[in-house]
This record gives C-alpha cells, structure tokens and sequence, in this order.
C-alpha cells in the first residue's frame, strides 16, 4: 500500500525566513496531495493542495511542487510569521475515494 | 462556511465498554470518513463511507469498529469493546462528491479509555 515519509520532524526558522517541508511517497498512482496545518488540541485545516497532473501551485505565501518522476512533493512557506507556527501534514491520495494517507507530520516553530 | 461538528468533545470510558462517536456531516456531502489521531502522531485512515456502504478500511478498522448511517444526516463509529489502545482523537471527515477531494475535518472526539 501507499506509505508517506516526511521529513524533517522538527523545523526551526526565524521570522521572516522561508521554511519548507519534503514528502515522498511510494505509489506512483497516487494523484491527489494535500498539505494541512494542525494546531494544537484543533482539527487538521486544509491549506493548499495539488493534484498530480500539475508541477506547482502557489496561494499567496504558501506553494507546493510536485516531482512525479522522483514522488517527491514540497511545501514552500515564505516570509514566516508566529501564526506559522503549527504542525504541517503532507498527505497522499489514490483513485476517486481519496482515502488519504499521511506523514508523519513536521512541527514548525518560528522563532522571533 | 459549513461545518463537520462531532459530539461529544470528550469521552471516557473503561476498558471494555463499548462507545459511539457522533458525527454530522456537511449536509450536501457524499462521501464520509474515520480518521483517528494518537497524542502525537500521524494521523491514520480507518473507514470511508459512501452511498451507504464501507467503500474503503484500513487494517485498523478490524472487527470491534462499526460505521453507520442511521438517518440523513448522522454518521457514527461505534467502538464495541474499547481497549487502552484505542485512546485518541477522531476525527469524522466529509466531502461532496466525485470530483471534490476537499475533506472538511470535524473537530474531533477525544476518547480516553481507563
């Protein structure tokens, strides 16, 4: 089945630095992959995603890329802020149930 | 925006015990999920749930768990003999239809088995 590896754990900026978060996965027919951000004690929030027939997508300060040939996908957060703060999830789905299987997730800190 | 909402916030029990965890969907949505999430780790895929039936189940969602639809608008997992391991927090997800992959997370029921 599908596995998720996400990488680092632990990630530590300063304000205003960029930050950014890699996944892999290890079914190629993987084609739906969602980025979410989890404070502590809430439920995951969704904040960008990005099928497989596209390379890259940006909203504002937060973008994702996509290798297919590598499987590697990445969350890119620019200019960091405290509200950053939080841990990331990467996911990855396969077929229309888009059942989805995640990493380990990537506890961000912004550091003032 | 709408939301998924899960009652209770909260729950307790002894080991054993059976619990249902309560979830209202997005009223429009189709398609309806389990995940849980152990204190400090990934978050895992149990069951997803459409047009009344189980379409998908992971390993996890062995014979204890149960889903239902018992009306419009509720979803449940029903827990049949809790143990200390099946402490966490779950999540109830839905999404609209085929071509939606959107999930909308509930806030979460976390379950603390004595």
């Amino acid at each position: 089945g599908e596995n998720v590896e996400q990488h680092p754990s632990t990630l530590s900026v300063q304000e205003g630095d960029s930050a950014v978060i890699k996944c892999t996965y290890s079914d190629s027919a993987s084609n739906y992959f969602p980025w979410y951000k989890q404070e502590l004690g809430k439920r995951p929030q969704l904040i960008i995603d990005i099928r497989s027939n596209v390379g890259e997508k940006k909203d504002q300060r937060i973008a994702v890329t996509l290798n297919k040939t590598a499987k590697h996908f990445s969350l890119h957060i620019t200019e960091t802020q405290p509200e950053d703060s939080a841990v990331y999830f990467c996911a990855a789905s396969i077929g229309s149930n888009y059942q989805l299987i995640w990493g380990a997730g990537t506890k961000l800190i912004i550091k003032p | 925006e709408p939301e998924v909402t899960q009652t209770p916030s909260h729950q307790v029990t002894q080991m054993g015990q059976e619990v249902i965890l309560r979830c209202v969907p997005i009223s429009n949505h189709l398609y309806f999920y389990w995940y849980r999430q152990i204190l400090g780790q990934k978050v895992e895929f149990l069951v997803s749930f459409y047009n009344n039936e189980i379409s998908e189940k992971s390993e996890i969602f062995d014979d204890q768990f149960s889903v239902e639809r018992p009306d419009g608008s509720n979803f449940t997992l029903k827990i049949r003999s809790t143990k200390l391991e099946d402490s966490a927090m779950y999540f109830c997800a839905s999404r609209p239809g085929p071509e939606g992959e959107k999930l909308f997370f509930g806030s979460g029921t976390q379950l603390s088995v004595l």
